[in-house]
């Protein structure tokens, strides 16, 4: 069974442009979130999506949006890119996101900001 | 306010070794706690869910157990391996899908 995948996995920005992240979960996941990773922070939840809904989302301001397809495959997108969002950006999936869910990673996408 | 507290930062053993990592917590409403490995470079994997009403749980070499009353959580890695060189993280999870995380404890094994 193919793990969860990112695309694409390097980014490199400059500020003020915006970016669209991409991640395609595991097949029959139906439960996508994003998270943020920083030195500084360490891993902050950004959202999370369920069947094309999104259900919950992080402290994270508005700049920072994503949708969910019809898939499951789902993206992320940053506008009006600053400094601060260079960061490895991770997805993860699972069943269907419930209490005691295994969520699954992929490898990211590290984005950088010039 | 909802935080994840993770000690030591970092730590050194030698292979073979047992090694304990410790999680504090104040997160209400609590859901579950969960420890995460994260090797260099690549995503987290997930070692251990636990539930209010479990004191302990155990993936191979890798055993949790909680404390919900004074809100603790520990990883016991025994017989300590090259390979567990990697960052473990805490996450507690809270309310409806959202995720506290500590930031990790890093831990180096050495041959």
């Amino acid at each position: 069974k193919a793990g969860v995948t990112q695309t694409p996995r390097y980014l490199i920005k400059t500020r003020g442009q915006q970016v669209t992240l991409s991640c395609s979960p595991i097949s029959g996941h139906r439960s996508v979130s994003w998270y943020q990773q920083t030195p500084g922070q360490g891993l902050q939840f950004l959202f999370e999506y369920f069947s094309e809904t999104q259900r919950n989302k992080g402290n994270f301001p508005g700049r920072f949006s994503g949708r969910q397809f019809s898939n499951s495959r789902s993206e992320m997108n940053v506008s009006t890119l600053e400094l601060g969002d260079s960061a490895l950006y991770l997805c993860a999936s699972s069943f269907s996101g419930t209490e005691t869910d295994t969520q699954y990673f992929g490898p990211g996408t590290r984005l950088t900001v010039l | 306010k909802n935080q994840v507290e993770q000690s030591p930062q970092s730590l050194i053993i030698l292979e073979g070794k047992n090694c304990t990592l410790q999680c504090n917590y104040t997160v209400s409403p609590f859901s579950n706690l969960r420890w995460y490995k994260q090797d260099t470079g690549r995503g987290p994997v997930s070692l251990t869910i636990m539930t209010f009403s479990e004191n302990t749980k155990s993936n191979g070499r890798y055993t949790a157990t909680l404390d919900a009353d004074t809100k603790q959580s520990s990883l016991h890695i025994t017989a300590s391996q090259l390979s567990d060189s990697a960052s473990y993280i805490c996450v507690v999870r809270t309310g409806t899908y959202k995720y506290i995380f500590g930031t990790g404890t890093r831990l180096k094994v050495l041959a």
